[in-house]
């Protein structure tokens, strides 16, 4: 039982490039997100998914973009990347709802990260 | 805009000390709060989820209280140890698919 995996860890772009970075979790959980981190901005959601083939904006959506094809996977995606993209990353995934009779409450399973520079 | 704030930013702490932060959160539509415990250069991981006005959640010597009805929680850590050095973060769910993160209030516990 993996968890939450993202790849890559580690990534150096230059503005203007483009990429993709993968989170999968095998935990069957329904909602996905994605996250940044700044310093002293704490975390920032950018887009987030209730399930497969949905997915809804976050707080910091501009210039990003996801896809959930797949239940297990949630995909984000930098069209044009910009220096102001240069973050740490985080996937999160949630269950809905009840297991045994207790809720989950939406607590969040985070994956390892993801550090991107932009040059 | 709802805000989830915490205090202090940050902490120094004597080994053995005993500590506490605050969050402060949206006293209406209360659905859950958590608390996160994030390591450097790992991901953040939950400590408690509280979700009933009065409860207090314990953890070895980390604990925490919840009060709702005028929107704040604590987190207390008896005894600090240097391994107790992190990030801890609360956070409020503002619905059943989204949850809003506090900046986090950072501990160095001095050996």
């Amino acid at each position: 039982n993996a968890g939450v995996t993202q790849t890559p860890k580690f990534r150096v772009l230059k503005t203007g490039q483009s990429m993709t970075l993968l989170c999968a979790q095998d935990m069957n959980h329904e909602y996905m997100y994605w996250y940044r981190q700044d310093p002293g901005m704490g975390l920032r959601l950018i887009h987030y998914s209730v399930g497969e083939g949905t997915t809804a904006k976050g707080e910091v959506p501009d210039g990003y973009n996801v896809s959930r094809l797949k239940k297990q996977n949630f995909l984000l995606g930098l069209e044009s990347a910009a220096p102001s993209q240069t973050s740490v990353y985080f996937c999160a995934s949630s269950s809905t709802g009840t297991s045994g009779g207790a809720s989950s409450y939406n607590e969040q399973f985070f994956g390892p990260g993801t550090r991107l520079t932009v040059l | 805009i709802l805000n989830v704030e915490q205090s202090p930013q940050s902490l120094h702490v004597q080994e053995g000390d005993s500590t506490n932060f605050t969050c402060s959160f949206p006293s209406s539509n209360f659905y859950a709060l958590h608390w996160y415990r994030w390591e450097t250069a790992k991901s953040p991981e939950a400590l408690f989820v509280m979700t009933l006005n009065g409860d207090e959640k314990k953890k070895g010597r980390i604990s925490a209280t919840l009060n709702t009805k005028e929107g704040y929680s604590y987190l207390y850590i008896k005894g600090s140890q240097p391994e107790d050095s992190a990030t801890y973060l609360c956070a409020f769910p503002t619905s059943y698919d989204k949850v809003i993160f506090g900046p986090g209030t950072s501990l160095s516990v001095i050996p």
